[in-house]
């Protein structure tokens, strides 16, 4: 039970660059997030998923977009990367409420854009 | 809008102290909170769950309680390790209509060591 995974770890792109991250998860959840983590801002929300077939905009949404690929899978790409996308990205996955709602994260990408 | 705020944002103690870290929120209609400690470099591990229909939850020398009314909840380390050290995140999750996925809203964190 690998929990929730993400590739790639690490990644330098230049300005103007795309790129697609990857998560992946093997509990069986239903929803889905993406946030970045920047130095004194905290987590914040990008994307996040209900359910297979649904997306919905986070806090700041501006600059990606999601794909749902099915329950397990839920990528995140930029298309013309910014220096200000340069930061910390987490997948998360959590349980239904009826379970609880305990969420659970990746490892992270580090995301540098020159 | 929600917000959430830990005090203190760093704190430093000599192993074997108990300490307390702080996290208060604007809105108290909430559905759970919960207690993450992230380590330098890595993602977030989840310690401890509290729905808002509890008052503590409880793991080893952990120990977290929770007051919905006045929007403050404690996270208690007993007898604190240098292992101990990491930032430690509250996370509230408001209430939200059926079918819907509801979010986290993440306090800064509390920056933590535990010195020998």
């Amino acid at each position: 039970n690998a929990g929730v995974t993400q590739t790639p770890k690490f990644q330098v792109l230049k300005t103007g660059q795309s790129m697609t991250l990857q998560c992946a998860q093997d509990m069986n959840h239903n929803s889905m997030y993406w946030y970045r983590q920047d130095p004194g801002m905290g987590l914040r929300l990008i994307y996040y998923s209900a359910s297979e077939g649904t997306t919905d905009k986070g806090e700041v949404p501006n600059g990606y977009n999601v794909s749902r690929l099915n329950k397990r899978e839920f990528s995140l790409r930029l298309e013309s990367a910014a220096p200000s996308q340069t930061s910390v990205y987490f997948c998360a996955s959590s349980e239904a409420l009826r379970d609880g709602g305990e969420q659970f994260f990746g490892p992270g990408t580090r995301l540098t854009v020159l | 809008k929600q917000e959430v705020t830990q005090i203190p944002a760093a704190l430093s103690v000599p192993e074997g102290e108990n300490l307390v870290l702080n996290c208060s929120f604007t809105d108290s209609a909430i559905y759970n909170l919960q207690w993450f400690r992230q380590d330098p470099g890595k993602g977030l591990t989840s310690l401890l769950l509290i729905q808002s229909s509890q008052r503590e939850q409880t793991s080893g020398r952990l120990n977290a309680s929770l007051d919905k009314s006045s929007g403050r909840s404690t996270l208690y380390i007993a007898a604190s390790q240098p292992g101990d050290s990491a930032t430690y995140l509250c996370a509230v999750r408001l209430e939200i209509g059926t079918g819907t996925a509801s979010k986290l809203t993440f306090g800064t964190g509390t920056r933590l060591q535990v010195t020998l």
